[in-house]
């Protein structure tokens, strides 16, 4: 998990409330990504950002917003609008900008969330 | 569309015997290919990472190789351990005009038994 932690590890919450994961990393790496994982699917890239106070909507953006204010800091919301929220969420960083490249991309420990 | 397809699914071999994990991708213009550790309810953790001109990498029991002309990637297990145990992802990296994207495979489950 190096140093990117993301809590709470496990979240719940009722349908059509907002939500928010947290992850943060002092690894000084400059691009922070969010993916979900699903049971049989591949982890999808929902944002990414590659410096402070810049992010890029990835594969499946729909239903979710993020802020970059701290290089340290990226932190992900599921609002209402996402249809099927409940996943596993996995924060990533990568020491240098761009969809990490060849560089290495070190994940977080995961916040599982159930919204029912 | 690019892909990465994995097999098998899962397996279920006992301590001590090796296994190989396969992946194979359609992912072009290729750039990079990764192996993942995924243990139950955490995040990945990097094994290997592979460039075009890699043919075989390894770290500790892990053994992956690459033949980019047939994109198709392997990861030999030696010697398993129970805590060998685990979701083994392979993702590949694609250059875009954007950079680089990775493309991650469903993952090969594995069980090692007593």
């Amino acid at each position: 998990d190096g140093g990117i932690t993301q809590s709470p590890k496990y979240l719940f919450r009722k349908e059509g409330q907002n939500v928010t994961l947290s992850c943060e990393q002092n690894l000084n790496h400059d691009a922070m990504y969010w993916y979900r994982q699903d049971p049989g699917q591949g982890l999808r890239l929902i944002y990414y950002s590659q410096i402070v106070n810049d992010f890029q909507k990835g594969d499946i953006a729909e239903g979710y917003s993020v802020s970059r204010e701290k290089k340290e800091s990226f932190p992900l919301t599921v609002t209402s609008a996402q249809k099927n929220p409940t996943a596993f969420y996995l924060c990533a960083s990568s020491e240098f900008p761009g969809l990490a490249g060849g560089y290495e991309q070190y994940f977080g420990p995961g916040t599982r969330l159930t919204v029912t | 569309k690019n892909q990465v397809e994995q097999s098998p699914q899962s397996l279920i071999i006992l301590e001590g015997k090796n296994c190989t994990l396969q992946c194979n991708y359609t992912v072009s213009p290729f750039s990079n290919l990764r192996w993942y550790k995924q243990d139950t309810g955490r995040g990945p953790v990097s094994l290997t990472i592979m460039t075009f001109s890699e043919n075989t990498k390894s770290n500790g029991r892990y053994t992956a190789t690459l033949d980019a002309d047939t994109k198709q990637s392997s990861l030999h297990i030696t010697a398993s351990q129970l805590s060998d145990s685990a979701s083994y992802i392979c993702v590949v990296s694609g250059l875009t005009g954007g950079g680089n994207k990775l493309t991650f495979g469903t993952g090969t489950q594995l069980k090692v038994e007593l």
